[in-house]
């Protein structure tokens, strides 16, 4: 069966320190790739997404993430964080052929600290 | 572009009462929408696939008749709570993509408070 497995709940980073996001799926068909962000009481946000083409995916506000087909990761990295990347963020993946249905990983909460 | 709007934003009723949550895509056709509910610090749970001119197709364990999906255009699709009761208080975000994308786009969501 799909899933996506986001290992981390929560993760304390203080600001202008790097940050890693991590992300892992399982698939037996190929996939596609999305991180969003969630700030309080409102929609999802697109960071970055990868389709085809270079496992090295750079998004908005700094972000960028690697897909690693034969780790089956794709984990969502920021070099120095802001206080203002403090929100929930999710890693979601499609299937390549059927319904355009995401599965979405449980979500982990990024707070950035002064 | 590609932007999605949901009406009302937030929503106040009284158990017993029906609610409906509009889901408009603004700039594109949407050929496809997707209805999720997220519980406080949850991710989103897909309720139902609809598309255009179709019926919606509702993930296990959504019941059909309390939660109405018409997806009635290309730009429009709508939610309906029926007899709502407390436990059905909740964020609704609503997504819409076109016929062979698989890049969802979402709307801002509707906070449901049943009273």
């Amino acid at each position: 069966a799909q899933s996506v497995t986001q290992l981390d709940s929560q993760v304390p980073v203080f600001e202008e320190a790097p940050v890693e996001l991590r992300c892992n799926y399982s698939s037996s068909v190929s996939v596609y790739l999305f991180w969003y962000v969630q700030y309080p009481n409102q929609g999802l946000q697109l960071l970055l997404k990868y389709l085809s083409g270079s496992t090295l995916v750079k998004g908005i506000n700094g972000f960028e993430a690697e897909f690693n087909k034969s780790q089956t990761s794709f984990h969502l990295r920021k070099p120095s964080v802001h206080i203002s990347d403090t929100a929930e963020y999710f890693c979601a993946v499609t299937f390549t052929s059927g319904t355009y249905k995401y599965i979405f990983g449980t979500g982990t909460r990024l707070k950035v600290l002064a | 572009g590609a932007v999605v709007s949901q009406h009302p934003s937030r929503v106040i009723c009284k158990s017993g009462t029906s609610v409906k949550i509009e889901c408009r895509s603004l700039d594109f056709q949407a050929t496809t929408m997707f209805w999720y509910r997220q519980f406080p610090k949850q991710s989103l749970m897909l309720m139902a696939t609809s598309n255009e001119g179709s019926k919606a197709t509702y993930e296990q364990g959504v019941e059909k008749d309390k939660f109405l999906i018409n997806h009635a255009s290309l730009t429009l699709s709508t939610l309906t709570v029926t007899s709502a009761h407390p436990e059905d208080s909740s964020f609704y975000i609503c997504s819409a993509t076109t016929t062979d994308a698989y890049e969802q786009y979402f709307g801002p969501g509707t906070r449901l408070t049943v009273t």
